[in-house]
């Protein structure tokens, strides 16, 4: 089974400033990983898939990067709407298995 | 609108049964694979099945042999049969749509519905 570990659990960021969010798997995933944001009270929405492109609808601000096993969720000038927790998503060995990180927690410093 | 509606949840004791449904609206139920992932409170995310156009479905081992997904595409309709319930189920559980021709991941979810197992 494939494990997908990010870090930090929480990150703390003031807003207009970059925030950075790791996701690590436990092997390779090539580029097959989304990333989800999810407020309180709400379901997850999708943000990326295949590493690195934007769902539809989503803001040129939020940016995917990597491949293998690290990848990256940047965002690059934080808004106050973008506080909430990120997950990401391997969908490696698709439609049989699909596992997500832990969470990220991003929060106003 | 693109919109996915569970329901279905409630309080049920250890060891029982629950059939959790959705109901799908605004785009071709039939074209789209469909999945349910459920959320502990205050934890994150597990996907516990998948079934595809072709009715070919998928499960994590922590759910195999409990756990029942299938559709009616004439009913727009999407199901999970949840059987043998233990604590460590008790989640909010939401179904979540992807295309069926690869997987650009899960763009339409639900608003879930709350399962919780207890004595």
């Amino acid at each position: 089974e494939i494990v997908m570990t990010q870090s930090p659990a929480t990150l703390s960021v003031s807003p207009g400033e970059r925030a950075t969010l790791s996701c690590r798997a436990s092997q390779s995933v090539s580029s097959n990983l989304a990333w989800y944001q999810q407020k309180p009270g709400q379901a997850p929405r999708l943000l990326i898939f295949g590493a690195s492109t934007r769902a539809t609808g989503i803001p040129a601000r939020f940016s995917g990067s990597g491949s293998g096993t690290e990848f990256t969720l940047t965002i690059s000038s934080l808004q106050s709407e973008d506080f909430a927790v990120y997950y990401c998503q391997q969908y490696n060995n698709w439609p049989s298995m699909y596992t997500f990180g832990q969470g990220t927690k991003l929060e106003i410093k | 609108e693109v919109q996915l509606v569970e329901s279905g949840g409630g309080l049920v004791q250890p060891g029982g049964s629950l059939r959790l449904s959705c109901a799908a609206s605004g785009f071709t139920f039939s074209t789209y694979d469909m999945h349910w992932v459920r959320q502990t409170t205050g934890k994150g995310l597990e996907w516990v099945s998948s079934i595809g156009t072709n009715a070919d479905t998928h499960y994590p081992d922590s759910v195999k042999g409990r756990f029942t997904i299938s559709r009616e595409n004439a009913k727009d309709s999407l199901y999970l049969q949840v059987n043998n319930l233990r604590a460590g189920d008790s989640a909010i559980y939401y179904c979540a749509r992807s295309a069926s021709y690869s997987y650009y991941g899960l763009d339409v979810w639900g608003q879930g519905t709350t399962v919780t197992v207890s004595s």
